[in-house]
């Protein structure tokens, strides 16, 4: 099947650090991929669409000055936490569809973000 | 009220048992639906995708239900194996496609 990775799997960090993580396609080209959030006991909750070539997508209530993301590939989009903090931690998760964004999606492994 | 609503969970049941999980959902431009699993502290993997006309995969049996904006998810003779969380997810059109992720029930079950 379709495989979706992340990196790093796990960040700890600094209060204000900037954090990046990257996302990739594999065996595939993604136009669009998407990035999640997840807390503790939490469904995953949808930040923002990563469009290739152009601005990304951004659900209501995310900061898009704190959440940078580009997408500057058919394999690869990356999300940047500007000036993390605490409550910042959280696992962040991007997923890719490779039949488009109206089909199935695969996940990447997800990364743990720590800032202490 | 949230897009996508789940059984509260979580479900305890003895190996061999028949589970049912229910989900609603309340966006009409949602076009496709799943059911995905997540283990504790991983990523969702997807179990399958609900039609239309239902569809059975193994012990896993999923129904949607468009006119009541209902969608189920049953499986019959439950494994250890199958604990887990279990997410109903719609994909919903609108400027563009989204995923809309419900809230998730916790399956555990017991030997």
């Amino acid at each position: 099947g379709a495989v979706v990775s992340q990196h790093p799997s796990w960040v700890i960090c600094k209060s204000g650090t900037s954090v990046k993580i990257e996302c990739r396609s594999l065996d595939f080209q993604a136009t669009t991929m998407f990035w999640y959030r997840q807390f503790p006991k939490q469904s995953l909750m949808l930040m923002a669409t990563s469009n290739e070539g152009s601005k990304a997508t951004y659900e209501q209530g995310v900061e898009k000055d704190k959440f940078l993301i580009n997408h500057a590939s058919l394999t690869l989009s990356t999300l940047t936490v500007t000036s993390a903090h605490p409550e910042d931690s959280s696992f962040y998760i991007c997923s890719a569809p490779p039949a488009g964004p109206q089909e199935t999606q695969y996940f990447g492994p997800g990364t743990r973000l720590l800032v202490l | 009220r949230k897009e996508v609503e789940q059984d509260p969970g979580p479900f305890n049941v003895p190996e061999g048992a028949t589970v049912a999980f229910n989900c609603t959902y309340s966006n009409s431009a949602s076009q496709s639906f799943f059911w995905y699993r997540q283990d504790c502290r991983k990523e969702p993997k997807l179990l399958m995708s609900v039609y239309s006309s239902g569809n059975e995969d193994g012990r896993f049996t999923a129904q949607l239900n468009r006119a009541s904006q209902y969608i189920s998810l049953l499986i019959r003779d439950s494994k250890l194996s199958d604990s887990a969380t279990y997410l109903c997810v719609v994909n919903i059109r609108g400027g563009t496609y989204k995923y809309i992720f419900g809230t998730g029930t916790r399956l555990k079950v017991l030997a």
